[in-house]
């Protein structure tokens, strides 16, 4: 089946840049998706790329899509302590897929001021 | 834009009590949610997609008799979980996809509590 795989944890300082990365497995990935999760609460969408796209910039977000090697990257410029959260990527294959997103275990992002 | 509201956003119930868990899209038709269920410092997993005016249909390992999921509108769907045990206790989310965009919108989340 489908798996997303992330990396648990990043530290970071105020004002540096973040890069979270995430690999997937299903070659047959739609669009991607990186979502944000502060403690007790739902989801926020931050930003999705869609799979025939390598780059997408959103104010201080950007991310980077490597289709070849599965690879998807949010980098988060000027980190700020509200940035410190839960972010997660997920994956979706489409209508064809039931439209299901499949997410990765989550990475936590500490800001430290 | 597309909101999806949740209710209750926390519930405590004695063991063997049954719990409801609203999911209404407010300002947009969903026919399909998603119902997820979330462990501490877990990820999300998908327990079921509901379907409205159908069956739900439950993702391997879920029991359907004690995950009850009904979607009677298309702005409405409900877990309600049956006799609840200490295990149950979670973080459960609800999720629709937004028609015509590419994103899904959540829910608030409800945090269980089985006592």
């Amino acid at each position: 089946g489908e798996d997303v795989e992330q990396s648990l944890f990043l530290s970071v300082r105020e004002g540096d840049s973040s890069v979270i990365n995430c690999t997937y497995t299903d070659s047959s990935s739609t669009y991607l998706y990186w979502y944000k999760q502060e403690p007790g609460a739902g989801l926020q969408l931050l930003t999705y790329i869609f799979s025939n796209m390598d780059m997408k910039q959103d104010q201080r977000l950007t991310v980077l899509l490597n289709k070849k090697d599965k690879h998807l990257s949010l980098r988060i410029a000027d980190t700020q302590t509200g940035d410190s959260a839960i972010y997660f990527c997920a994956e979706s294959g489409g209508m064809e897929y039931g439209n299901k997103l499949v997410f990765g275990a989550g990475t936590i992002l500490r800001v430290k001021s | 834009g597309a909101v999806v509201s949740q209710h209750p956003s926390w519930v405590i119930c004695k063991s063997g009590t049954s719990v409801k868990i609203e999911c209404r899209s407010l300002d947009f038709q969903a026919t399909t949610m998603f119902w997820y269920r979330q462990f501490p410092k877990q990820s999300l997993m998908l327990m079921a997609t509901s379907n409205e005016g159908s069956k739900a249909t439950y993702e391997q390992g879920v029991e359907k008799d004690k995950f009850l999921i009904n979607h009677a509108s298309l702005t409405l769907s409900t877990l309600t979980v049956t006799s609840a045990h200490p295990e149950d206790s979670s973080f459960y989310i609800c999720s629709a996809r937004v028609s015509g965009g590419n994103g899904y919108t959540f829910g608030s989340g409800t945090r269980l509590t089985v006592v």
